[in-house]
């Protein structure tokens, strides 16, 4: 009973591909979000939906682009990859309140 | 916007001894503060919250302190186990807003 499952777990691709990663969550979460995990280990909130509309949107690059289709999925479109797009993006979602339940991440290469 | 401070960055102790992890953070408005723990491949999960209105928090091994004057808050792990090894972060947030975290903290329990 997977809480909140991310697709692929790896992804390893060229410079200039565009590329998307899914989300889902099966909590009955009102939130979700997208972090990326930088080499040093840092996290870093990119954006946050919440009942499918976008409340935060930090400085990301507009070749990220978030859809959420319903409330269960919050997908991560990436335009033009860039080497410096190389880490692992997390997804997470919360009931609306400040817990969050983090999926198991997708570490993304681009070579 | 909130900035989060985490000492040390790597901590070694033997097997049985206690972990001390501490953070500071910037925004005195930050009411909520959660601890995560990354084990190696895996997202983030949440092992301890407190809030503001609480000055300490414990459950089992694991316990939270909070200064609100001074701005800092700790981790305690007490009776280390070789299973506690892992990354483990501190975060403030105000409210639903969104979360920063700290730069994390590498534990290792020495068997």
């Amino acid at each position: 009973d997977t809480a909140v499952s991310q697709t692929p777990k790896y992804l390893v691709t060229q410079m200039g591909n565009d590329k998307s990663i899914k989300c889902e969550q099966n909590l009955g979460h009102d939130t979700m979000y997208w972090y990326k995990q930088d080499s040093k280990k840092f996290l870093k909130i990119m954006f946050s939906y919440n009942n499918k509309e976008l409340i935060i949107n930090e400085t990301v690059p507009n070749r990220f682009s978030p859809k959420s289709p319903d409330k269960a999925h919050l997908n991560l479109h990436i335009n033009s990859l860039e080497l410096g797009d190389s880490a692992v993006y997390f997804c997470a979602s919360s009931p609306g309140a400040d817990v969050k339940y983090f999926g198991p991440g997708t570490r993304l290469t681009v070579t | 916007g909130e900035n989060v401070e985490q000492h040390p960055s790597t901590l070694s102790v033997q097997e049985g001894d206690s972990a001390v992890i501490k953070c500071t953070y910037s925004d005195s408005a930050s009411n909520y503060f959660p601890w995560y723990k990354q084990e190696l491949g895996k997202g983030p999960q949440l092992i301890i919250d407190i809030r503001s209105n609480v000055g300490e928090k414990k459950d089992q091994r694991i316990a939270v302190t909070l200064n609100k004057t001074a701005k800092h808050f700790s981790l305690h792990i007490t009776e280390t186990q070789p299973e506690d090894s892992a990354v483990y972060f501190c975060a403030a947030s105000i409210g639903y807003q969104k979360v920063t975290f700290g730069t994390g903290t590498k534990l290792q329990v020495i068997p």
